[in-house]
């Protein structure tokens, strides 16, 4: 079963660092999703990509996270520098990304954060 | 924007008792309503979705209603077992390809054998 791929699944950084996570998300997969999860909520967007272009950026703290997806495939989330309350469980998703409304989002395992 | 909220935090039931989860959502435009389990350590996995234009889907032992003019949908769970054990989320969005999906808070629950 086609699954989406996350490294590195867990990071320990110190503040003012610069930390990346990677996601390659299902074959054919045209839609692409960074969510941020803190401890004990669930999770929240940060950025929706439709193959390379951005959709949603909206919840994105653009003065220290990045985001790209070049070719339209992989994925980088970037942060820099780091922050404390950067901490959380940081989650890809994809999904078909057709034209019906609502569509299943398959998870990758996540990339736990830990910022000291 | 959408909010979601669920209900309760913590659910704690015997083994082959049924379990619900409650969420309500404030955007009537909302379309799709899915359900998510995530285990410790995993992302979350998809068990069961509806969309507006249906009241009630089954799947074996779990089953989710709608109620769109309250706006308010359940989760129900029968005949508990320890592996349903997690933490459930539920999800509203609208729009197509799933733009913007605001996630309830979750609900862990424990199944005690």
């Amino acid at each position: 079963e086609a699954e989406v791929a996350q490294s590195p699944r867990y990071k320990i950084t110190e503040k003012s660092q610069a930390v990346a996570f990677w996601c390659d998300p299902i074959s054919g997969h045209a839609t692409l999703y960074w969510y941020r999860q803190i401890l004990g909520q669930g999770p929240e967007l940060l950025v929706q990509f439709q193959d390379e272009s951005v959709v949603d950026d909206s919840q994105l703290p653009k003065d220290r996270f990045s985001a790209e997806r070049l070719k339209g495939v992989d994925s980088t989330l970037k942060i820099q520098p780091a922050e404390l309350g950067d901490s959380a469980m940081y989650l890809c998703a994809s999904s078909l990304g057709g034209k019906r409304d609502g569509e299943t989002q398959y998870f990758g395992p996540g990339t736990r954060l830990l910022v000291l | 924007g959408e909010n979601v909220e669920q209900h309760p935090s913590t659910l704690s039931v015997q083994e082959g008792d049924s379990a619900v989860i409650k969420c309500t959502y404030s955007d009537s435009a909302s379309n799709y309503f899915p359900w998510y389990k995530q285990e410790l350590g995993k992302g979350p996995q998809l068990i069961i979705d509806i969309r507006s234009n249906v009241g009630e889907k089954k799947d074996q032992r779990i089953a989710v209603t709608l109620n769109k003019t309250a706006k308010h949908f359940s989760l129900h769970i029968t005949e508990t077992q320890p592996e349903d054990s997690a933490v459930y989320f539920c999800a509203a969005s609208k729009g197509t390809g799933g733009f913007k999906t605001i996630f309830g808070a979750g609900t862990r629950l424990f199944v005690k054998a």
